[in-house]
């Protein structure tokens, strides 16, 4: 079974300008979840996705955004890069479960983009 | 707030000893605690993982164990070996049926031979 997969792996952007990343999910997962990795903040969770629709977001500005579709895969998006935006990207995938499950399925993750703002 | 504190950031040990990562949670409501092993250009990759039903759990050389009560969770490598050597996270799951973990600040684990 394939794992998940981030593309671009690495991207250099310039302040002010936007950047899109994507993620494929394991086959028949349906939940994406997308993480940020610094070294001064560590892993936080940014926001989730399940069934095209976003079940949670963390504190960060709307700047931050994503999305998912029809075939699980998601796509976010960074507008205005500030150079603060510097980090590893990670996207985790989950099987996920309907409203009304109170169960945490196991999370997969990516190898992650490495975005560079200068 | 939410919150997960690990300890201790870094952990040096010989060949074949025991290591020990300790984490503790505050939601109480948190009923889901992977463990991570990410190491270097690789994302983060689940070696194990605990639910509030249960107080142990072994897979081979690593366990997990958890105290509800004191919101306490820790994880146990026996007979360590190099290819151990990796920054470890835990995480406790955040609001019922959502994607959302929270980490802790991760422990680089040296295992030296």
């Amino acid at each position: 079974k394939a794992g998940v997969t981030q593309t671009p792996r690495y991207l250099i952007k310039t302040r002010g300008q936007q950047v899109t990343l994507s993620c494929s999910p394991i086959s028949g997962h349906r939940s994406v979840s997308w993480y940020q990795q610094t070294p001064g903040q560590g892993l936080q969770f940014l926001f989730e996705y399940f069934s095209e629709t976003q079940r949670n977001k963390g504190n960060f500005p709307g700047r931050f955004s994503g999305r998912q579709f029809s075939n699980s895969r998601s796509e976010m998006n960074v507008s205005t890069l500030e150079l603060g935006d510097s980090a590893l990207y990670l996207c985790a995938s989950s099987f996920g479960a309907g409203t009304g499950t109170f169960y945490t399925y196991e999370q997969y993750f990516g190898p992650g983009t490495r975005l560079t703002v200068t | 707030g939410e919150n997960v504190e690990q300890h201790p950031s870094t952990l040096s040990v010989q060949e074949g000893d025991s290591a020990v990562i300790k984490c503790t949670y505050s939601d109480s409501a948190s009923n889901y605690f992977p463990w991570y092993k990410q190491e270097l250009g690789k994302g983060p990759q689940l070696i194990i993982d605990i639910r509030s039903n249960v107080g142990e759990k072994k897979d081979q050389r690593i366990a997990v164990t958890l105290n509800k009560t004191a919101k306490h969770f820790s994880l146990h490598i026996t007979e360590t070996q190099p290819e151990d050597s990796a920054v470890y996270f835990c995480a406790a799951s955040g609001p019922s049926n959502t994607g959302k973990l929270i980490f802790g600040q991760g422990t680089t684990l040296q295992v030296k031979p």
